[in-house]
């Protein structure tokens, strides 16, 4: 198993700025993945974050928007630039440290 | 396209009762089929299941993968108001990451 620290766990953002989102794993973990969920929907992969190349980003998602650093085996940072209410979400990051994903405890984000 | 379906959407129950939570899945290249139980923000992991017909179990939680049929079923018997929260299924197309295909999740409560 893995233990996943993730912070803030929440926060109101003004519309326009940009928020960072930092996930430490304590255990050298190949993948990180991060996830959004907006209100009343399920989870959707934002990205994949390897240590040492550039991100993977799903249909829908731009490195503009949502720049990911992965500085080594155990750290990732997610920030959500620009943000607009419909930025409002949970965010989580994921790890997979054996043959199942663990999540971080979340982020709850709020745009006014 | 993969997808995951849960059903139902919503469910509520009293204490002792028993659950019945179903997961269907469309996936290429299938690996595993995962459940979590969301309660705030973070899943927390509760079965990974590879081969069909091997119950998993835990406490008062079984579930049970069909890869003929492609569905699976996770099982909660005398149920406690703690057992109020949202059931995800996750499945692992193998892509030789992680990535991980979601339901929309069930929204079980439990009253006392």
């Amino acid at each position: 198993s893995a233990v996943i620290s993730q912070k803030p766990s929440r926060d109101i953002c003004q519309r326009g700025t940009s928020l960072t989102i930092q996930c430490q794993v304590d255990s050298q973990v190949t993948m990180m993945f991060w996830y959004r969920q907006q209100p009343g929907q399920s989870l959707t992969l934002i990205a994949t974050a390897n240590q040492g190349s550039e991100a993977t980003y799903e249909s829908g998602f731009v490195i503009d928007k949502f720049p990911i650093s992965r500085p080594n085996l155990t750290f990732s940072t997610l920030t959500v630039s620009n943000m607009s209410p419909e930025d409002s979400s949970i965010y989580l990051c994921s790890a997979e440290p054996g043959t199942e994903a663990f999540f971080g405890q979340g982020t709850r984000l709020t745009v006014v | 396209e993969d997808k995951v379906v849960q059903s139902p959407l919503s469910l509520v129950v009293h204490e002792g009762d028993t659950v019945t939570l179903n997961c269907s899945y469309e996936v290429t290249n299938f690996r595993s089929l995962l459940w979590y139980k969301q309660e705030k923000k973070a899943p927390t992991f509760l079965f990974m299941l590879t081969s069909s017909g091997i119950e998993k179990k835990s406490g008062r939680l079984s579930s049970i993968l069909d890869k003929k049929e492609l569905f699976s079923i996770l099982n909660i018997t005398a149920t406690q108001t703690g057992d109020s929260a949202i059931y995800l299924c996750a499945a692992d197309p193998y892509s030789g990451t992680y990535k991980y295909i979601f339901g929309t999740g069930t929204r079980l409560k439990v009253l006392a």
